[in-house]
């Protein structure tokens, strides 16, 4: 069973960073690209970055380059995002999400969802 | 502004037939990119519904159908029970975009009466 499991999420004043993670299961991680997906509350999906199955292919958001970071470790079946000078418009639930393929495409998609980790950005 | 457009609500009387509308541009579903769709239940993580257009994952019951025609996608919910009232978010790639590409509708809340 695919199993993704996100944390670090919590409150944290403006200006300030978090870095979130997510431990993967139930599948070849190092198969798949991986992405973070954000729920601002009541808000609809926004894509904010992904990763290819062996980091060679990085993307992101054009409301986070620059500030964020996405980063994995297949040795340890986890996905990261390093999130640095927060403001308090990336207040939102993270999901972790699986592409169904290795590399981030035209067709891509997302076959499996973390249930999120909540980050609030306030002072 | 959300790059594909779905209707904000929808409803229906259980039994009932409902379809929700994706509408893109020249740059996403008009240029033939596949159109994925999810469902949000309440308190609850999105999961995959319908993927490349019209293909169900395993376990996704044939009440949910998708298809896609120029630059719109629809889905399709048949036999309306009480169970899918969720939110439901169109997905596809837009080639104008910076990053991956990826881009979500605004999502539509169906309410079952």
């Amino acid at each position: 069973e695919v199993q993704l499991v996100e944390s670090g999420g919590g409150l944290v004043q403006p200006g300030r960073s978090l870095r979130l993670s997510c431990a993967a299961s139930g599948f070849t991680f190092d198969d798949y690209a991986m992405h973070w997906v954000r729920q601002a509350p009541g808000k609809g999906l926004e894509w904010v970055s992904g990763i290819s199955w062996n980091s060679g292919s990085i993307g992101y958001a054009d409301s986070v380059k620059g500030r964020f970071t996405i980063s994995r470790d297949n040795a340890k079946n986890s996905l990261y995002l390093q999130m640095n000078s927060l403001r308090a418009e990336d207040t939102a639930l993270y999901y972790c999400a699986k592409d169904r393929a290795g590399y981030s495409s035209s067709g891509s998609y997302f076959d499996y969802w973390g249930q999120g980790t909540l980050v609030t950005v306030s002072s | 502004q959300s790059v594909l457009t779905q209707p904000p609500s929808v409803s229906g009387a259980p039994g009932q037939r409902v379809t929700i509308s994706c509408t893109g541009s020249s740059s996403n579903i008009g240029a033939g990119y596949d159109v994925h769709w999810y469902q949000q239940l309440p308190g609850t993580a999105p999961k995959l519904l319908i993927y490349g257009n019209s293909n169900r994952p395993s376990g996704v019951p044939d009440r949910f159908s998708g298809s896609k025609s120029g630059t719109s996608a629809s889905l399709a919910i048949t036999g309306l029970q009480a169970e899918d009232e969720a939110d439901y978010y169109c997905q596809s790639y837009d080639s104008s975009l910076s990053g991956s590409g990826v881009v979500f509708g605004g999502g539509t809340k169906l309410t079952v009466l």
